[in-house]
């Protein structure tokens, strides 16, 4: 089946502007995860969703960080007045709830550059 | 804090060499996961480690989980170029779904 899709896969924002980064998880995952990665670092945590509720944000660096999952399957991280040290890779990844079972499937990413 | 170390950092093997990464959490961890990502991919799911001293193999891949349950290790036996990528190890604590994550082994094979 279809995986894990975001989009833009790319985008660079002026210095200040607001951007919006969308996650299209795999049917019926509930749990969602939102992830920076920088350069040659691993995944950063960010925040996570267990079906609408954001059960953990406390990866979010700043309060210009925010992100929603109002109905349990799309994701959106909006980030306002970007600044340069956003630049970075935003992973999504979903995952059923099954036990033990905690295995993630990434997306794609968004690569933002903030100029 | 919890934190996960992960060594070496880096490592470079020739064509058919092995290689091995290993991966040493400061607490105990219910799980264990591994991840591949290749240079300008994301992170891949290969498979999750759960019981204490468990040891599971994929093909030339060998994955172990340490007794006390705080450290594991990705073995590859004669490594082909088709390996190179960044290596993570991620761990759950107790019931808390957020993995902590290492920071990686970024493996190079020269063909």
């Amino acid at each position: 089946g279809a995986g894990v899709s975001q989009s833009p896969r790319y985008k660079v924002a002026k210095r200040g502007q607001d951007v919006a980064l969308r996650c299209d998880p795999i049917s019926g995952h509930v749990s969602l995860f939102w992830y920076q990665q920088a350069l040659g670092q691993g995944p950063e945590f960010l925040t996570y969703f267990q079906n609408e509720a954001q059960l953990d944000k406390s990866g979010l660096p700043s309060d210009r960080f925010f992100a929603e999952r109002p109905e349990g399957s799309v994701s959106t991280l909006k980030i306002q007045r970007t600044q340069q040290e956003d630049s970075a890779v935003y992973l999504c990844a979903s995952s059923l709830r099954r036990g033990l079972s905690y295995e993630q499937y990434f997306g794609p990413g968004t690569r933002l550059t903030v100029t | 804090g919890q934190q996960v170390m992960q060594i070496p950092q880096y490592q470079h093997v020739q064509e058919g060499e092995d290689f091995t990464t290993y991966c040493n959490s400061s607490t105990t961890l219910s799980n264990i996961q591994w991840y591949k990502q290749r240079p300008g991919g994301h992170p891949v799911f290969l498979i999750q480690l759960v019981k204490s001293g468990e040891v599971k193999k994929q093909k030339r891949l060998t994955f172990q989980f340490g007794e006390a349950k705080k450290n594991s290790s990705l073995h590859i036996t004669a490594t082909q170029t088709t390996d190179v990528g960044t290596y993570f190890c991620a761990g759950n604590a107790g019931n808390n779904r957020k993995l902590i994550w290492g920071l990686g082994t970024s493996l190079g094979v020269n063909p």
